[in-house]
């Protein structure tokens, strides 16, 4: 069955401390995973795709096949990446996206 | 810039009321979709549309039709709400091929009464 797991409901850090948003999935083919954020009062927007291999606002995601994972971490976190994280893993054989049920991150002063 | 609309921000309906909700995308996108967002649920696909006038299911189309007229414009109805259809409802697009990354509209608070 395909399934993206994000075990964290809420997680909660201070500001400058290291932050990592879990994210397992299950799916047999090859996976296309990506983290999109919402922020306060904001509309849903992709942060990363792991194709593009890239960091945005200070944030990287690593695609482990063997874990299946897919995990989000940035090294100092900020006030500003308080917001719902949510990972989406896109389903090759109908093109759907599949979605987590989200982790909302608050970063504390 | 992409631009994806919704015509309400905040909608208030009672059972049985026939309820429509639009989206509409200016950057002239292939792909339209609508989901919707529950707490500890996250975003579940209802509707999607790769082209006018098609239309495929998600993950949860009963209850919900939707209509694809013109390329720029994706309507939800709900053709009897229910109050298990109280949602965020929100309207994503994207531009070509089906891996594209989806631009979301601000969102439809549907309450149910």
């Amino acid at each position: 069955a395909q399934r993206v797991t994000q075990p964290e409901k809420l997680l909660s850090v201070f500001k400058g401390a290291p932050v990592e948003l879990k994210c397992n999935y299950s799916y047999s083919g090859s996976p296309e995973l990506f983290w999109y954020v919402q922020y306060s009062r904001q509309r849903l927007q992709l942060l990363l795709r792991h194709i593009s291999r890239e960091s945005i606002k200070g944030f990287t995601a690593d695609l482990n096949k063997g874990e299946t994972s897919f995990h989000l971490k940035k090294p100092f976190a900020q006030e500003e990446d308080s917001a719902m994280y949510y990972c989406a893993l896109l389903a090759n054989s109908n093109y759907q996206l599949i979605w987590g049920a989200g982790t909302k991150l608050i970063i504390k002063p | 810039d992409v631009k994806v609309t919704q015509s309400s921000r905040y909608l208030v309906k009672r059972t049985g009321e026939k309820v429509f909700l639009e989206c509409v995308q200016d950057m002239d996108h292939e792909n339209m979709f609508w989901y919707r967002q529950d707490p500890g649920l996250g975003l579940r696909l209802i509707y999607f549309s790769y082209d006018v006038k098609m239309k495929e299911k998600g993950d949860i189309p009963e209850g919900y039709s939707v209509s694809r007229e013109k390329k720029e414009r994706f309507s939800l109805i709900l053709e009897s709400a229910s109050t298990n259809q109280t949602s965020m409802y929100l309207c994503a697009s994207s531009l070509g091929g089906l891996t594209d990354t989806q631009y979301f509209g601000p969102g439809t608070r549907l309450t149910v009464l």
